[in-house]
């Protein structure tokens, strides 16, 4: 069981707009911590999304957006397309732990 | 362009040592922070460690990690490493180094903003 806490699988057709939720403590996310995704596309590295909660690197479209309340955040994808059909990572710091951590992970699934 | 190059796959068995690397190219490698990350087969990435390869003794292990793994760098040939003194089965992954976007300063609060291609390590009898 990941600290920062995932659904493990969502899906939507194209065009539509679905979110990604992460879900962490008062010793993460709850604390201030930044909040970052990541998008693995099958048999690839990762690919950094969203940093520091809600803002896009160079080249990421804007159909990809964040945000951050309380313990949680969450990673918005509108105007879904086929290819946006991956595994989407949160990651977080934890005072408690000591720990840079990310999320299980949750697998999108474009209908 | 930025690029982290990774050593090519592995397969080793237990009890073997082991060291992979990661090769840096189209910035100022001794500036920003070099960061390991583990995906083991159909499973999560998890959070190894980060290494300043301007000064290979800072070095920010997770706890999970911590005297399992060690992370060194030689800047003379940017390049960051991860061994292993004794393989088991268990560390049968993907490894993936990644730079931490903040230079210098970085932290493990930081994000990852390129990587590497990525390792596979096999480790069986």
């Amino acid at each position: 069981q990941s600290v920062l806490t995932q659904t493990p699988s969502v899906s939507g057709a194209p065009g539509q707009r679905v979110t990604i939720s992460c879900t962490g403590s008062s010793s993460n996310i709850g604390a201030g911590y930044d909040v970052h995704w990541y998008q693995q596309l099958p048999g690839t590295a990762p690919k950094l999304l969203i940093y520091g909660n809600n803002n896009r690197p160079s080249g990421v479209p804007d159909r990809f957006s964040g945000s951050k309340s309380g313990t949680s955040a969450s990673l918005a994808i509108t105007g879904l397309q086929a290819e946006d059909e991956a595994d989407y990572y949160c990651q977080s710091y934890d005072s408690s732990l000591n720990d840079s951590l990310f999320g299980g992970g949750t697998k999108l699934t474009v209908l | 362009e930025v690029q982290l190059v990774q050593s090519g796959a592995e397969v080793k068995k237990p009890g073997e040592s082991l060291k992979i690397s990661c090769k840096g190219s189209g910035y100022s490698f001794t500036t920003y922070w070099i960061g390991w990350v583990r995906q083991m087969p159909g499973k999560g990435l998890e959070w190894m460690g980060i290494i300043y390869p301007g000064d290979s003794s800072d070095t920010r292990y997770s706890p999970s990690f911590q005297g399992q793994v060690t992370m060194s760098a030689d800047k003379s040939i940017s390049t960051a490493y991860l061994q292993w003194s004794s393989l088991k089965a268990s560390d049968t992954a993907m490894y993936y180094c990644a730079r931490l976007s903040r230079a210098e300063t970085g932290t493990p609060a930081d994000n990852f903003d390129y990587w590497g291609q990525g390792t596979l390590v096999t480790v069986s009898s």
